[in-house]
């Protein structure tokens, strides 16, 4: 069965760094487009980030952009989001998102447990 | 952008009833390239239906989606106890993607 484990949340101060990784199983993880997914506490969801399949092609919604970095190695695990200047408005739990194909216009089929960020001083 | 209106914010029903929960995008949405996920409380979403219409594996077929260009459902026959939760729509056809605000489905 395919499961999504992501790691790398916790509290950080306003302006600091992050690196979430989701470390994926039971698929060929370089054949299919990957992203993140955040759910501010009791909101709704926003979408973050898509990498396709090999890792050619990368999409960021505009509140993240110039600030997080989706990465992958398509030969091996994990998937990896590096979040710089993080805002208060970064808090969320964050979800790790197995696209339906290796491009990245395509559903999410699978999603992680999440892991929750905390940007507080 | 295309954002994407769901409505009703909540709905109130009682279990065997049915539902139907809309999705308004504001500008056409590619190829139906037009998504549903449930989301329960404490769990991550589940899909329910891509493609405006095809049902995601293991999906029971009292969920059923539908519509195209800009006005998509998602129809629910009969609900069962475990049906309670948050629906979102998303559209996946064209960057940024985007989710609706989603819709609350209680019990009545």
């Amino acid at each position: 069965e395919v499961q999504l484990l992501e790691s790398g949340g916790g509290l950080v101060q306003p302006g600091g760094s992050l690196r979430l990784s989701c470390a994926a199983s039971a698929f060929t993880f370089s054949s299919y487009a990957m992203g993140w997914v955040r759910q501010a506490p009791g909101k709704g969801l926003e979408w973050v980030s898509t990498i396709s399949g090999s890792g050619g092609s990368t999409y960021y919604a505009d509140s993240v952009k110039g600030r997080f970095t989706i990465s992958r190695d398509t030969s091996r695990n994990p998937l990896y989001l590096q979040m710089n200047s993080l805002r208060a408005e970064d808090t969320a739990v964050y979800y790790c998102a197995k696209l339906g194909s290796g491009w990245a216009f395509s559903p999410i089929d699978y999603w992680g447990q999440g892991t929750l960020v905390t940007v507080s001083s | 952008e295309i954002v994407l209106t769901q409505s009703p914010g909540t709905l109130s029903l009682s279990p065997g009833e049915g539902a139907t929960l809309s999705c308004r995008a504001s500008q056409s949405v590619s190829s139906s390239y037009l998504a549903w996920y449930q989301q329960k409380p404490g769990q991550a979403p589940r899909l329910l239906i891509y493609g405006a219409s095809s049902r995601a594996t293991g999906i029971p077929d009292r969920f059923s989606g539908g519509g195209s260009g800009t006005d998509f459902t998602l129809t629910i026959s009969r609900l069962e106890p475990e049906d309670f939760a948050v629906y979102y729509c998303q559209q996946y056809g064209s960057s940024p993607l985007t989710f609706g605000g989603g819709t609350k489905v209680e019990i009545k």
